[in-house]
């Protein structure tokens, strides 16, 4: 089977940084993706990971570790905006399963 | 440079009425995937699609659900006989040749509400 853990709900501050972990198991890995929603919107592409070691994108930055079965989605310097559900998905041999979303509470 | 679209944005049906949901993929892009999203949940697989072939439907309810993408034309979900837990936001992804990307473009969704 496969299976995503993530947190369900983190909180912050403005100007802060949080770190949202996502730990995976699952029959074929081909890298990890994330994707942020916001609330009645459309998930949209963040970052994704094949390899281990951390990709950085402006403010956001994802990290994988393959033998651990672990990724984790960092946030730098959050806005009010950032408040989203942030999904982790493993890529397959032919589809995305996503994990359950971490909603992420940005306050001033 | 259009996206992913999807329409209708929201759909009313009665218990026990048809729901069909369109889904135009990207230009250039020939693989469509559909995932139903439950309030305050993730977004679970339902099925994927290349331009008539269905490759893999392990999400799929196995009866009222079907789901096909013809040579001309948008890709259709269809529900069957609506009942109430069918309820959800359901979202169309495409990609371009091959196996999904690494990047999944998605369309805004139709939420499906059954009153």
């Amino acid at each position: 089977g496969q299976s995503l853990e993530q947190p369900s709900e983190v909180t912050a501050v403005e100007g802060a940084i949080v770190q949202i972990n996502c730990t995976y198991q699952t029959s074929g890995f081909y890298g990890l993706s994330w994707y942020q929603q916001h609330d009645g919107g459309a998930p949209t592409f963040l970052s994704y990971n094949a390899l281990d070691g951390l990709e950085e994108t402006g403010r956001f930055s994802s990290f994988l570790s393959r033998s651990d079965s672990y990724g984790y989605l960092l946030l730098q310097e959050l806005q009010m905006k950032d408040s989203a559900s942030y999904f982790c998905a493993v890529r397959g041999t032919d589809k995305l399963i996503f994990g359950t979303g971490t909603r992420l509470q940005v306050f001033p | 440079n259009a996206g992913v679209m999807q329409n209708p944005r929201h759909l009313v049906r009665r218990r026990g009425q048809e729901a069909r949901l369109r889904c135009s993929p990207m230009k250039g892009h020939s693989h469509v995937y559909w995932y139903r999203q439950l309030p305050e949940e993730g977004l679970k697989f339902m099925v994927y699609l290349q331009k008539e072939n269905i490759i893999d439907e392990s999400g799929m309810p196995k009866e009222r659900f079907s789901a096909e993408f013809p040579k001309e034309g948008p890709s259709i979900l269809r529900i069957q006989q609506v009942v109430r837990g069918d309820s959800a936001a359901y979202f169309c992804a495409s990609s371009p040749q091959g196996s999904i990307s690494t990047e999944a473009f998605f369309g805004q969704g139709t939420r499906l509400t059954v009153v």
